[in-house]
């Protein structure tokens, strides 16, 4: 089966400059999730969909970070404007449901740098 | 969602089993044990879960112990390929409707020797 599918792989922009992410989960998975991986730590939950809406936002910095999930499918992160510190590989995962032993899957990242 | 403590790094020898511990003091009744691992450059991959019984698949094996304060995670005959991040997480299931998300620690990185 095809995996979660992450674009780009790698972006480099200047602070104050807007940049999206998009992710595309495992066909007929209901959960998806975007966390944020700073260097040398483990990944943290940004936000969490079941199907195209939100059920966790708690740690998403409102101020410049959106999210969206049109449709219940494919989702788009963004970040306007950009600071140093949102430098991170910003994970994707998806999973069949929200519960908590379902399994979730992981995309390879997109590896962002600001500088 | 209960905390758990993980050595930092541990280092093992190609094709004898890796034993990663994992400290979960103050775990609930109603909380998972999980372990996932992150190879360099790739996303989390999911390895097993239990909650009280000891549990074994095609990767590994958890050992929980009976007072479920502890447990082990065992590979039994590490590769090279084995070297990556591996993090143990504790979530509460609370049933059908639960949202319950993974909390990351910062892990123990393994490192398998030829």
């Amino acid at each position: 089966e095809a995996g979660v599918a992450q674009s780009p792989r790698y972006k480099i922009i200047e602070k104050r400059q807007s940049v999206a992410f998009w992710c595309n989960p495992i066909s007929g998975h209901a959960t998806l999730y975007w966390y944020q991986q700073i260097l040398g730590q483990g990944p943290k939950l940004l936000i969490q969909f079941q199907n195209n809406g939100v059920v966790d936002d708690s740690q998403l910095p409102k101020d410049r970070f959106s999210a969206e999930r049109l449709k219940g499918v494919d989702s788009t992160l963004k970040i306007q404007p950009a600071k140093l510190e949102d430098s991170a590989v910003y994970l994707c995962a998806s999973s069949l449901d929200g519960t908590s032993r379902v399994r979730q899957y992981f995309g390879p990242g997109t590896r962002l740098t600001v500088l | 969602d209960a905390k758990t403590t993980q050595p930092p790094s541990m280092d093992c020898a190609e094709g004898r089993a890796a034993n990663l511990p994992c400290n979960h003091s103050t775990i609930s009744g109603n909380e998972y044990v999980y372990w996932y691992r992150q190879i360099h450059s790739q996303g989390p991959q999911y390895i097993i879960h239990g909650l009280k019984n000891n549990e074994t698949n095609e990767m590994a094996s958890l050992i929980i112990t009976e007072d479920r304060k502890s447990s082990t995670l065992i590979l039994p005959h590490a590769t090279l390929r084995d070297t990556a991040v591996y993090y143990c997480i504790v979530r509460v299931d609370a049933g059908g409707t639960s949202y319950g998300k993974l909390t990351f620690g910062q892990g123990t990185i393994l490192t398998v020797h030829p």
